[in-house]
């Protein structure tokens, strides 16, 4: 069973303008939320987290928001830049237990 | 470069084979991780490993046998594969257990033929 859901495996946006990942969860116990970030043939890079106390996080170009009550997670990047162009996992963490989404694979045009 | 490194990058097995494969950590962590990715699928959570003690075994078949020596080093040893068992293999480590941000390694891409 999936707990953690990105339900677009894709996601198309021109260079400047801001993209938006959206992620959702099942489990109340999640306590703390994180992106990684995916190039092909590398590991997954971690770019930013949020604890479950808060609903914003804010680093650069990147922004992730917390909505407890609908256990959902975005990320907004903006703007965006060719080299933003990956694939992004939205993960959550339960005691030291991470889970992940299937990912959003996110390409940048020029 | 994340600080933890994995060998071999790529690996191809038969179902008869042992092999090994090999994660180092140099950002100083006290927790690593194996990790499955097949495709298609999201990232599985295989092992656990807290100051070089299993603190997790997520329901892996005994062909899967990790060994943890010290605090930097972590091993997945192989046997009797299935070709099923092709996957992304991925190490990871962090500060400690909890809610930490975990780095990972590049992966190994393993076959089994």
């Amino acid at each position: 069973d999936q707990q953690v859901k990105q339900n677009s495996p894709s996601l198309s946006v021109q260079e400047g303008r801001i993209s938006i990942l959206n992620c959702d969860y099942t489990n109340s116990m999640f306590d703390y939320f994180l992106w990684y970030k995916k190039y092909p043939a590398e590991g997954p890079t971690f770019l930013i987290s949020i604890s479950s106390i808060k609903d914003k996080n804010e680093d650069g170009r990147f922004t992730v928001f917390l909505n407890k009550s609908a256990k959902h997670l975005s990320l907004h990047i903006v703007p965006s830049q060719p080299g933003d162009s990956a694939v992004y996992f939205c993960a959550a963490i339960n005691d030291y237990k991470l889970s992940f989404g299937a990912g959003t694979t996110v390409t940048v045009r020029a | 470069e994340t600080g933890v490194t994995q060998t071999p990058r790529h690996l191809v097995m038969g179902m008869t084979n042992k092999k090994s494969l090999k994660c180092e950590q140099h950002l100083g962590h006290n927790a690593m991780y194996w990790y499955k990715q097949s495709a298609k699928k999201p990232l599985e959570l295989m092992f656990v490993y807290s100051l070089e003690e299993r603190v997790e075994n997520n329901s892996v078949p005994s062909r899967f046998s990790p060994e943890c020596p010290n605090s930097s080093h972590l091993f997945l040893h192989l046997h009797t594969l299935q070709p099923e068992d092709s996957a992304l293999y991925l190490c990871a480590s962090s500060v400690g257990q909890g809610r930490y941000e975990q780095y990972f390694g590049p992966g190994t891409r393993l076959t089994v033929t």
